[in-house]
């Protein structure tokens, strides 16, 4: 079945510095989801991207679909320490509505 | 709206017993889904529906699982019986029509079997 591998895990961060999670699918992918969960909380979507090649930003953060459909980027310019949380990559195979998770990444922000 | 609502937030029980989760997704939303949430596995879809049917429960780990939706405004998750590697936070989310959209989930309950 399809699977979606997250990288890094974890990721230490000093307050101002870039971060970047990185998302690989074993199949092409029609879209990609982006998700944020805070401590305690629950999965918040961010964004989707759908073309190939897509760039897509909101403000500090900038997203990516990779040209072959398999693979997306998360990059946070500036971390302060509301980014703090786990970031996810999701993506939907052809044909299908289900979301496949990858297992996130979880980025720390240090003031 | 309120958001998808799920109930109980905090489950504790007693391995043996059933358990029997619920959620209400936002109205007008035609696709609800049940994740499951663990450290080691991450967040596994288990089930979804669309327009109240099961369209994929293939990711249902077992017999003691299953899932219902009687109705577009209500669905439930049941445990019977419960063990404790079954403890997890379980979320439900639901979308609009038409699929491929995002998203959006309920705050989960967090399930102990002890």
């Amino acid at each position: 079945g399809q699977q979606v591998m997250q990288i890094p895990q974890y990721q230490h961060v000093q307050e101002g510095e870039d971060f970047t999670t990185y998302c690989n699918s074993s199949t092409t992918l029609s879209n990609i989801q982006w998700y944020k969960q805070r401590p305690g909380g629950h999965p918040v979507f961010l964004i989707q991207l759908v073309k190939s090649g897509e760039v897509k930003k909101q403000k500090r953060l900038t997203f990516q679909f990779g040209e072959a459909k398999k693979n997306s980027s998360l990059h946070i310019t500036a971390t302060q320490t509301t980014d703090v949380g786990t970031y996810f990559c999701a993506g939907t195979g052809a044909g299908s509505y289900q979301l496949t998770f990858g297992k996130g990444t979880k980025l720390s922000v240090i003031p | 709206d309120a958001g998808v609502i799920q109930s109980p937030r905090h489950e504790v029980t007693e391995m043996g017993q059933e358990v029997t989760l619920r959620c209400k997704p936002i109205s007008g939303h035609d696709y609800l889904f049940w994740y499951r949430q663990t450290m080691m596995r991450g967040l596994e879809l288990l089930i979804y529906f669309n327009n109240n049917v099961p369209i994929d429960d293939s990711g249902m780990p077992e017999d003691r699982f299953s899932a219902k939706m009687p109705n577009a405004s209500f669905s439930t998750l049941k445990i019977q019986p419960s063990e404790p590697r079954d403890s997890a936070v379980y979320f439900c989310a639901s979308s609009l029509p038409g699929g491929g959209y995002e998203q959006y989930f309920g705050p989960g309950t967090r399930l102990t079997v002890t």
